[in-house]
């Protein structure tokens, strides 16, 4: 099955400094790649998502790009901002089995004023 | 208006009870999941029910039963509670039909802490 490795758990960058967090998927068939965001006290929030057949997707400060051949995908903030600050997630999941979400084991990101 | 509510937030209980947690979507979803985050924050699925319908069942004790009396609602039951289902239950909704990318939709969590 599935497996997803994100890193590193924990991330501390000053404010306005760009974030990176980097995850590896196992399966060649997953092709859905979703980044998940979750604040304190609440749950996991959808801020960005890429099909395998995309090599990149911006959405404001945040963007996302993949590597098929690798097997690696990234999530990029930029100009980081107080409310930044949360733990994300990466997952995979594939075409056949959109049901089954694999996540990664989150990035605890810190936004040092 | 909350699309995917859970209650309760909290439930502090003594090993052995038999305790719910229940999970309401008003999304118009048609699947629906139990996911459990341990003390690391790990996500893992539990459960998923699409339609009523039971799709995923992971490697979770007979002790956990999920219930789905229509496709808006998907109840969480626990007998004979352990220390260890100590963690944070989620209830999440998507679309979920085979072949479509369709984010989850998690609700805030139901904290279960068994002493």
């Amino acid at each position: 099955g599935e497996n997803v490795e994100q890193h590193p758990s924990t991330l501390s960058v000053q404010e306005g400094d760009s974030a990176v967090i980097k995850c590896t998927y196992s399966d060649s068939a997953s092709n859905y790649f979703p980044w998940y965001k979750q604040e304190l006290g609440k749950g996991p929030q959808l801020i960005i998502d890429i099909r395998s057949n995309v090599g990149e997707k911006k959405d404001q400060r945040i963007a996302v790009t993949l590597n098929k051949t690798a097997k690696h995908f990234s999530l990029h903030i930029t100009e980081t901002q107080p409310e930044d600050s949360a733990v994300y997630f990466c997952a995979a999941t594939t075409y056949s089995s959109a049901s089954k979400i694999i996540f990664g084991s989150g990035t605890r990101l810190s936004i040092r004023p | 208006d909350t699309a995917v509510s859970q209650t309760p937030k909290y439930l502090v209980t003594q090993m052995g009870n038999d305790k719910s947690i229940k999970c309401e979507q008003n999304l118009g979803h048609d699947t629906m999941y139990w996911y459990k985050q341990d003390s690391k924050k790990f996500l893992k699925i539990m459960f998923s029910y699409n339609n009523k319908e039971l799709i995923i069942n992971e490697t979770v004790p007979n002790r956990f039963s999920p219930k789905s009396p229509d496709k808006a609602h998907l109840n969480l039951h626990i007998n004979s509670l352990e220390l260890g289902d100590s963690a944070v239950y989620f209830c999440a909704s998507s679309h979920g039909m085979r072949g479509s990318f369709s984010p989850l939709h998690f609700g805030n969590g139901t904290r279960l802490t068994v002493t």
